[in-house]
């Protein structure tokens, strides 16, 4: 079945700086490429997503890139301000199942510094 | 608005006993999925709906049961809480179609004793 792993479990940056969290994933098959964003004692909340016919997307600070030769995928947010600390899920669907399950990776705890 | 509820939002229990919890959505959405969530692991995939009557294992299942008589709800019960079954658990649903995004509900924290 399908396995997604992300890195880094944890990242900290100044504000202003920009951050990237990297997902590989293992089903070739996979075509859909969600990224979700939790906020303490809250459940995660969909910010950007991407299918495997589209190799980026952006969506005002935060952008998404997708190589499906090398199997990865990647979030990017550019001017990080101190509302964007939270934990970041990656996850992979559509694979050769093709059922609607969703498969996370570990996430990432972003702190962003005043 | 359309909405994905959970209840209890904390729960407290003794290892033994028997512990639903309950997740309704008003989207009118097929699919519906538990998670549990715990450190270093991510959300993991407990049991899941793709309609009524229908439930399927998710690959932390053990100790744990679904069903789903009706399109809104899809209750999580815990046969005999264990303490490793302490956790925080999020239910979600989904249109039943691609590009298959889930909406989270807000979480039941369980503490089991």
């Amino acid at each position: 079945g399908e396995n997604v792993e992300q890195h880094p479990s944890t990242l900290s940056v100044q504000e202003g700086d920009s951050a990237v969290i990297k997902c590989t994933y293992s089903d070739s098959a996979s075509n859909y490429f969600p990224w979700y964003k939790q906020e303490l004692g809250k459940g995660p909340q969909l910010i950007i997503d991407i299918r495997s016919n589209v190799g980026e997307k952006k969506d005002q600070r935060i952008a998404v890139t997708l190589n499906k030769t090398a199997k990865h995928f990647s979030l990017h947010i550019t001017e990080t301000q101190p509302e964007d600390s939270a934990v970041y899920f990656c996850a992979a669907s559509g694979g050769s199942s093709n059922t609607g399950k969703l498969i996370f990776g570990q996430g990432t705890t972003l702190q962003v510094k005043p | 608005d359309a909405e994905i509820t959970q209840s209890p939002r904390h729960k407290i229990t003794e290892t033994g006993r028997q512990v639903t919890l309950a997740c309704h959505q008003t989207w009118n959405h097929n699919n519906m999925f538990w998670y549990r969530q715990d450190l270093g692991h991510g959300l993991r995939l407990i049991h899941y709906s793709y309609g009524v009557h229908d439930t399927n294992k998710g690959e932390v299942s053990d100790g744990y049961s679904v069903s789903r008589s009706n399109t809104e709800d899809l209750p999580l019960t815990l046969e005999s809480a264990a303490s490793s079954q302490t956790s925080v658990y999020f239910c979600a649903s989904s249109p039943g179609q691609q590009p298959y995004e889930q909406y989270f509900g807000p979480g039941t924290r369980l503490t089991v004793t």
